[in-house]
């Protein structure tokens, strides 16, 4: 069974530039948060996702976007790159008739120069 | 707003002893609590789910209590192992189903 897949592992961006990183749920969940964690700090709720829709969103700008699949996979996409966007990238999934413990996947490094 | 704090930092220890790290919030109307492990660079692991209706979680030489009334949770790893060297985080979700994180405990246990 495999676990929260995330891809690429490493992306090096330009300021100003657009990016996309994917992600895919364990089998049998049906919801998937992202979040994003800086150097030395505790991951940050971005938004979540379920039945293809938006449920919750944290704190982020609008440059921070999303979009779930009928397969349930994921996406994050961030506009106008800012050196402050440098984080990594976690994703998590879990499913609402289990037991809610969030499972992550192994994230996305984004480096902004 | 619901704020997650976890104590110590950082924290270095020789192999074999004992340790407690510690978790608190403050609020209490939390829909469960999750401990979870991160090695450098790396995505988490989960250790302990305790549901807000439970007192305590165990898995081998981990123990997680909880104490919803106070806002505290602790994680006591017993006779530490090197591979025990990593960061530990906490992270209690609401009613929206969110998972808000301390910042965690640097934990280094030395041969």
């Amino acid at each position: 069974d495999a676990g929260v897949t995330q891809s690429p592992t490493h992306l090096i961006k330009t300021r100003g530039q657009q990016v996309t990183l994917r992600c895919s749920p364990k089998s049998g969940h049906d919801t998937v948060s992202w979040y994003q964690q800086a150097l030395g700090q505790g991951p940050q709720f971005i938004f979540q996702y379920y039945e293809e829709e938006e449920r919750q969103r944290g704190n982020f700008p609008d440059r921070f976007s999303g979009h779930q699949f009928p397969n349930y996979s994921s996406e994050l996409n961030v506009n106008a790159l800012l050196l402050g966007d440098s984080a990594l990238y976690l994703c998590a999934s879990w499913g609402r008739g289990s037991s809610y413990e969030q499972y992550f996947g192994p994230g996305t490094r984004l480096t902004v120069t | 707003k619901q704020e997650v704090t976890q104590i110590p930092a950082a924290l270095s220890v020789p192999e074999g002893e004992n340790l407690v790290l510690n978790c608190s919030f403050t609020d209490s109307a939390i829909y469960n609590l999750q401990w979870f492990r991160q090695d450098p660079g790396k995505g988490l692991t989960s250790l302990l789910l305790i549901q807000s209706s439970q007192r305590e979680q165990t898995s081998g030489r981990l123990n997680a209590s909880l104490d919803k009334s106070s806002g505290r949770s602790t994680l006591y790893i017993a006779a530490s192992q090197p591979g025990d060297s990593a960061t530990y985080l906490c992270a209690v979700k609401d009613s929206s189903y969110k998972l808000i994180f301390g910042s965690g405990t640097r934990l280094l246990v030395r041969p």
